[in-house]
């Protein structure tokens, strides 16, 4: 069946503009999770989701990092006012809500700020 | 979550079984060990998990020590296809409230050589 899918895949942006990346999860898994990845690093939490609620958002770096899952499926993190060290592959992830359900991850998308 | 430790780096010859190590020495009685990895330009994929009985897939088998301290992933023919970073991550049982996010560490490359 289809994965978990990520776009774009990849991102050039401007430092100050604002940027949306999306995630449409496998369906029917209700929790959703955004990691972040830095060139040769592992991936760093960013936000889980349970539904439409933001259960854990405690890996956001600031205020210029949000993301919303409005109807519990398709989740998009935005960053506002983008600096050269958000660059990084942006990773999201999607698993059942059942004890030890494993995460499935997409591709992501590679953000790069110039 | 407990920290885990694993080589940097291994190689291993085609057609041969790769052992990967990793330790775990403060791991609690609710942690289960999981193993993804990670191909170039992808995003990680699940291979196995464990809580303290070996396992195997179709991917690979995991043994973990009877005092739960230390684990390896074995590939049991290693193909050119399974070079990848391979992430070893110690997870809280997810279920009730609890969600067990994934936190990964810097993983062991390992380079499968013809």
């Amino acid at each position: 069946g289809a994965g978990v899918s990520q776009t774009p895949s990849n991102k050039v942006t401007e430092k100050g503009k604002y940027v949306e990346l999306r995630c449409d999860p496998i369906s029917g898994h209700t929790a959703l999770y955004w990691y972040r990845q830095s060139l040769g690093q592992g991936p760093e939490f960013l936000i889980y989701f349970q539904g439409t609620g933001a259960a854990d958002d405690s890996g956001l770096p600031n205020d210029r990092f949000f993301a919303v899952r409005p109807e519990g499926s398709v989740s998009t993190l935005k960053i506002q006012r983008t600096e050269r060290g958000d660059s990084a592959v942006y990773l999201c992830a999607s698993s059942l809500t059942l004890p030890n359900s494993p995460l499935h991850f997409g591709n992501g998308t590679r953000l790069t700020v110039t | 979550d407990a920290k885990t430790t694993q080589p940097p780096s291994m190689d291993c010859a085609e057609g041969r079984a790769a052992n990967l190590p990793c330790n775990h020495s403060t791991i609690s009685g609710n942690e289960y060990v999981y193993w993804y990895r990670q191909i170039h330009s992808q995003g990680p994929q699940y291979i196995i998990h464990g809580l303290k009985n070996n396992e195997t897939n179709e991917m690979a088998s995991l043994i973990i020590t009877e005092d739960r301290k230390s684990s390896t992933l074995i590939l049991p023919h290693a193909t050119l296809r399974d070079t990848a970073v391979y992430y070893c991550i110690v997870r809280v049982r997810a279920g009730g409230t609890s969600y067990g996010k994934l936190t990964f560490g810097q993983g062991t490359i390992l380079t499968v050589h013809p």
